[in-house]
């Protein structure tokens, strides 16, 4: 079953945009993770933010996480047509050697 | 390329049918991941083995089996195929060298259809 939801489930925007993602989980966490998927491919591990973290950046790319409200945004700034892609959240519950529980995804069609 | 890598890319059975799906992880790396993902169940989380020894259970269902072998690649092995185990098996790794990390490295994943 999945963790949590993401929102929204498409993105459409125009290149140089900024795309905001948005996921929300059920129980508690360890970390949380930002993947990207490339059409039928494998993951790419973009970012992970720790739960005693509020916000962390990684290039053009901005994390926030709310414990209180079980929630994380990811931001792209900047957007650029090789950012068109699935991106997926997913929760650790446990530091280590643990699953990764993941969200339901968001499209994100950059438009040139 | 994240250094994990699977085979067969794609593969193409009949219902009842068995099959096994292969990984070799990154070099160093002692954790593997098994995922399968389909349109109606998304992205899930099958099993994990440690160093050759069985670490966390997902929805992994009783015809699926996995192992992981001393030289640290792992095998997928799914029986009595049904029409709905047509998914994307991902296999992924992590723990370079014993040292524990969340962060997993995605192969690009074994196409499986069912006829």
């Amino acid at each position: 079953s999945q963790q949590g939801e993401e929102d929204p489930q498409a993105l459409s925007i125009q290149e140089g945009e900024n795309a905001t993602m948005n996921c929300s989980y059920k129980t508690s966490i360890n970390n949380l993770q930002w993947y990207r998927q490339n059409s039928g491919r494998g993951l790419v591990h973009l970012i992970l933010i720790r739960s005693n973290e509020r916000e962390k950046h990684s290039g053009r790319l901005r994390v926030t996480l709310d414990t209180s409200k079980k929630s994380s945004s990811l931001l792209i700034t900047a957007s650029r047509a090789a950012d068109t892609a699935s991106y997926f959240c997913a929760t650790a519950s446990n530091f280590g050697n643990e699953k990764l529980t993941f969200g339901t995804g968001t499209r994100l069609t950059i438009i040139p | 390329d994240s250094g994990v890598t699977q085979t067969p890319k794609h593969l193409i059975t009949a219902t009842g049918q068995r099959v096994t799906l292969r990984c070799s992880p990154r070099s160093g790396d002692l954790s593997v991941y098994w995922y399968q993902q389909s349109l109606d169940q998304g992205l899930q989380f099958l099993i994990q083995y440690y160093n050759g020894e069985e670490r966390a259970k997902g929805n992994i269902l009783e015809r699926f089996s996995a192992q992981q072998f001393p030289d640290l690649h792992s095998e997928l092995n799914l029986s009595s195929l049904e029409l709905g185990d047509s998914a994307l098996y991902f296999c992924a790794s992590s723990a370079r060298d014993g040292i524990l990390s969340n962060e997993q490295f995605f192969g690009p994943g074994t196409r499986l259809t069912v006829l």
